[in-house]
C-alpha cells in the first residue's frame, strides 16, 4: 500500500463548477498537509497548506484535513480554465514530503 | 525574481552514457532536493543536501549521485543511465529541512535511447 493515494483522474469539468480533489494516507505521523499545483512543463508550486486537522480557505480554494479518517480534500469554487493543471497532495512528517501521484484537472469554457 | 533554474530543460542520452543535470537557485536556501517524477506518478525524493550535508534516500540506486559545490548550485549525475531512468527530474529548495514549502524548478526531461 502506498503511503499516499490520489485518484489520477483525469477530471473534466465545465467552467464555474465546484471541483473536489481528494487524497488518503496511511501514516498517522503526518502533520502538515499540502496541495501543490503543477502546470504542464512546469515544476509544482505550493497552493495551500494545513497543519493538523481542520479547514483552511484562500479565495476560491478550501483545504480540509480529517486526520481521524486519514483523508484530505481540496475544493475549488467557481473553477476557471486557468485552474487546468495537475494537483498533487503532499504530506510531511517534518522529515520530508511524500507526494500523491496527482489528479489532472481540465476546466473547459 | 528569485527562482530555481534547471538546465537543460530536455536531455537525450544514450543507454549507459553518463549524464549530468544542473540546478541553480537564487533564493539562498539551505536545502536542495532532487526528485524523480515518472509519467503520472508522484515525485520521488532521491536525495537532498542540507547545506553541505548529503542525505541519500534508502531506495535511491547507486547509479545516482549528487554534488553541491556551493549554496547556489547542485548537480545530479547518472553514471550509467538505463531505459528505466527516463523521467522528469525536479530540483527543489527550501529554507529548512522538512519544510512544507518547497520551491521547484521547471524540471529536466531525460530521454534514454
Amino acid at each position: 500500500q502506498k503511503e499516499v493515494e490520489q485518484d489520477p483522474g483525469p477530471l473534466s469539468v465545465p467552467e464555474g463548477a465546484i471541483v473536489s480533489l481528494n487524497c488518503t494516507y496511511s501514516n498517522s505521523a503526518f502533520q502538515y498537509f499540502m496541495w501543490y499545483r503543477q502546470y504542464s512543463r512546469k515544476g509544482p508550486e505550493l497552493l495551500m497548506y494545513t497543519y493538523s486537522s481542520g479547514n483552511k480557505e484562500d479565495g476560491r480554494f478550501t483545504a480540509q484535513v480529517d486526520k481521524s479518517s486519514k483523508y484530505i480534500s481540496l475544493f475549488i469554487r467557481d473553477s476557471q480554465p486557468s485552474d487546468s493543471a495537475t494537483y498533487l497532495c503532499a504530506m510531511s512528517d517534518y522529515n520530508k514530503l511524500i507526494f500523491g501521484a496527482g489528479t489532472r484537472l481540465a476546466v473547459h469554457p | 525574481d528569485a527562482m530555481v533554474i534547471q538546465n537543460p530543460r530536455y536531455q537525450v542520452t544514450q543507454f549507459g552514457k553518463p549524464v549530468t543535470l544542473s540546478c541553480s537557485q537564487t533564493l539562498n536556501h539551505n536545502v536542495m532536493y532532487w526528485y524523480q517524477q515518472k509519467s503520472s506518478q508522484a515525485p520521488k525524493l532521491l536525495f537532498h543536501y542540507y547545506d553541505k550535508d548529503f542525505n541519500n534516500e534508502a531506495d535511491t540506486p547507486d547509479n545516482f549521485q549528487s554534488r553541491r559545490p556551493n549554496t547556489s548550485f547542485c548537480f545530479l549525475d547518472i553514471r550509467s543511465p538505463g531505459l528505466g531512468d527516463a523521467a522528469m527530474y525536479l530540483c527543489a529548495t527550501s529554507r529548512a529541512e522538512g519544510a512544507y514549502e518547497q520551491y521547484f524548478g521547471p524540471g529536466t526531461r531525460l530521454t534514454v535511447t
